[in-house]
């Protein structure tokens, strides 16, 4: 079946820190890839996604490109600021059914 | 505006007792779906339905039952089978379904049963 594997948190960073929030995937087909950001006590936002390899999708500063190879989408974002607290989602979806979420992990930004 | 509601944000229920949670979206869409998440967990699907009058069983939907009578709405009840409803409710909302469709998810509902 499809499953999302994301690193465990919480990753706490300094402000202008750069990030990374790495995420690999199993899937049959060929999926479309998201990154989800929840602030606390509220939904889900997408914040970028690909939908075929070497795809790069970028929204805010934050980058992740589709790596069909590694079977990777992991999070960038050059310098993050104390407003990027929250917790982050990698997902897939095979079009078959609805997303398949990872785990989350959870950012904390110290200024 | 458009986008999805739910309401309400905080729900309280003794147990035994069933709940529904209310989903409305304006935004046309055909396909609505039910996450649950649980503390430290992603979310993981209830329900889902892509049109009108059809819904299917997601990977947790003991214990949970839908209704899709009107393209924007979807409401989730939550009976007292469900051995473990306290937990965080998120709807959304998709033009349709496949993998070049994106999700809009609602601001979700808390429930706590007691």
């Amino acid at each position: 079946g499809n499953s999302v594997t994301q690193m465990e948190g919480p990753v706490t960073l300094s402000e202008e820190a750069f990030l990374t929030i790495n995420c690999t995937y199993t899937a049959t087909g060929y999926p479309s890839l998201f990154w989800y950001v929840q602030y606390p006590g509220e939904g889900l936002q997408l914040l970028l996604k690909a939908t075929k390899a070497d795809d790069k999708g970028s929204n805010k500063g934050f980058e992740a490109t589709y790596r069909k190879e590694t079977t990777s989408f992991h999070l960038e974002k050059g310098s993050v600021q104390v407003s990027d607290s929250a917790v982050y989602f990698c997902a897939l979806d095979t079009g078959r059914r609805a997303l398949t979420f990872g785990s989350g992990t959870r950012l904390q930004v110290q200024p | 505006d458009g986008g999805i509601t739910q309401s309400p944000k905080y729900l309280f229920r003794k147990e035994g007792q069933n709940v529904t949670l209310s989903c409305e979206q304006n935004l046309n869409h055909d396909a609505m779906y039910w996450y649950r998440q649980d503390p430290g967990q992603g979310l993981r699907l209830i329900y889902y339905s892509q049109i009108v009058n059809d819904f299917q069983k997601g990977d947790i939907a003991e214990g949970y039952s839908v209704s899709r009578e009107k393209k924007e709405s979807f409401p989730l009840t939550v009976t007292s089978a469900q051995k473990n409803p306290t937990a965080f409710y998120l709807c959304a909302s998709s033009s349709g379904q496949g993998r070049q469709y994106e999700q809009y998810f609602g601001p979700g509902t808390r429930l706590t049963v007691t």
